[in-house]
């Protein structure tokens, strides 16, 4: 079985640049994640969708990040305009059904902001 | 908002010491997941408690649910170079949300 895909796996950008991650969940997953986890710490959920619905995105810095998941399969997610406490890894995961059960994740992104 | 706390931050070990992390929380929880993130590496799904009062072994790693399932605690035995890395307990509140701690980070003394 395939795992989460993500890409790209580093990304270097100036601030106020755009940059945006991809991510394939394993098939049949109903449930994405997209975690933004810096150096040190925990990751901390930046939007949960349930297919191609939004289930909470209350953490997501909706100035400047946006996410979508229009067919309910892959989700891209949107920094526009980047900022250096931006740098960190972005993880997406997925899980069948829902947030009570196993979350598999992928590689991640590395996001560094100069 | 809810927290999960996690201590400590960092443990050092000689190898073939034990390590153990815990993790409390300020409510209930619904159930508590284990995850192993190797140094550059993603998080890795290691097990489930559900039950208050559980225990789950794996091997050389022994699993605990409180009895009122605010706490967990995760300990390895005799640990070995490959148990390097950090260790994230997640919690999930009454609205399904999983709070992550902040993790507890092996480091095996050279």
């Amino acid at each position: 079985e395939a795992g989460v895909a993500q890409s790209p796996r580093y990304k270097i950008i100036e601030k106020r640049q755009s940059v945006a991650f991809w991510c394939n969940p394993i098939s049949g997953h109903a449930t994405l994640y997209w975690y933004q986890q810096i150096l040190g710490q925990g990751p901390k959920l930046l939007i949960q969708f349930q297919n191609n619905g939004v289930v909470d995105d209350s953490q997501l810095p909706k100035d400047r990040f946006s996410a979508e998941r229009l067919k309910g399969v892959d989700s891209t997610l949107k920094i526009q305009p980047a900022k250096l406490e931006d740098s960190a890894v972005y993880l997406c995961a997925s899980s069948f059904s829902g947030s009570q059960e196993t979350q598999y994740f992928g590689p991640g992104t590395r996001l560094l902001v100069l | 908002g809810q927290q999960v706390m996690q201590i400590p931050q960092y443990q050092h070990v000689q190898e073939g010491e034990d390590f153990t992390t815990y993790c409390n929380s300020s409510t209930t929880l619904s159930n508590i997941q284990w995850y192993k993130q190797r140094p550059g590496g993603h998080p890795v799904f290691l097990i489930q408690l559900v039950k208050s009062g559980e225990v789950k072994k794996q091997k050389r790693l022994t699993f605990q649910f409180g009895e009122a399932k605010k706490n967990s605690s995760l300990h390895i035995t005799a640990t070995q170079t490959t148990d390097v890395g950090t260790y994230f307990c997640a919690g999930m509140d009454s609205n399904y949300q999983l709070i992550w701690g902040a993790g507890t980070k092996l480091i095996i003394k050279p």
